[in-house]
């Protein structure tokens, strides 16, 4: 079975600050790839996703996600971050069967 | 604008009781999820259905829980007797069979077991 690991529970940045979370999983099959973002007393919501071509993705709000199959990562990015981006972020990986989550990541930006 | 509801939104009942929570899968979506989340443990996969059959439930507390889906339109899952270690937002989440889809996730259940 798929898992999925998300090295770090919280990150505290500035406004402006460039994001990099990681995720890591472990499948050696196929997979998609799923960020989600849940905002503080909301529902999860999908941010970007990866199926297949360009690993280089493209999400809403300025979030990319490099798949690095070699590595086994899709880690995710944003170059300039906002107060508006607090919120926990979840990385989850789709094998054969069910979803898997990570952990969460808890995204603090301060004004 | 297609989404997934569940009711109640919050829940507050006392040690013991039978709490019941409600799915409406979004139309046309052939697989439902049930996530439990807490700050201790993140978001926890309890039960999912594909077309109202069980796939898995070995995230489920057996004996306690169960998950069903009456018709294709509603999934409940039911907690009896509730207890205080259940308190979490419990979400429900749809989608279509196959590798390439996605989940889309309900606003959640808030419960709190006294």
């Amino acid at each position: 079975a798929q898992s999925v690991s998300q090295h770090n529970h919280h990150v505290i940045l500035s406004e402006a600050a460039s994001l990099e979370l990681g995720c890591n999983y472990s499948y050696g099959g196929t997979v998609n790839l799923f960020w989600y973002v849940q905002y503080p007393g909301q529902h999860l919501q999908l941010l970007l996703k990866y199926f297949s071509g360009d690993p280089l993705v493209k999400g809403i709000k300025g979030f990319e996600a490099e798949f690095i199959k070699s590595k086994f990562s899709f880690n995710l990015r944003k170059p300039s971050v906002q107060w508006s981006d607090t919120a926990e972020y979840f990385c989850a990986v789709k094998g054969d069967n069910d979803m898997r989550f990570g952990a969460g990541t808890r995204l603090t930006v301060k004004p | 604008d297609a989404r997934v509801t569940q009711t109640p939104r919050h829940k507050v009942t006392e040690m013991g009781q039978e709490v019941t929570m409600r799915c409406q899968p979004i139309l046309g979506h052939n697989t439902v999820f049930w996530y439990r989340q807490t700050m201790m443990q993140g978001l926890e996969l309890l039960a999912y259905f594909r077309n109202r059959a069980p796939l898995d439930d070995s995230g489920m507390p057996k004996d306690r829980f169960s998950a069903e889906m009456p018709d294709a339109t509603l999934a409940t899952l039911k907690i009896q007797p509730s207890e205080p270690r259940d308190s979490a937002v419990y979400f429900c989440a749809s989608g279509l069979a196959g590798i390439y889809n996605e989940q889309f996730f309900g606003p959640g259940t808030r419960l709190t077991v006294l």
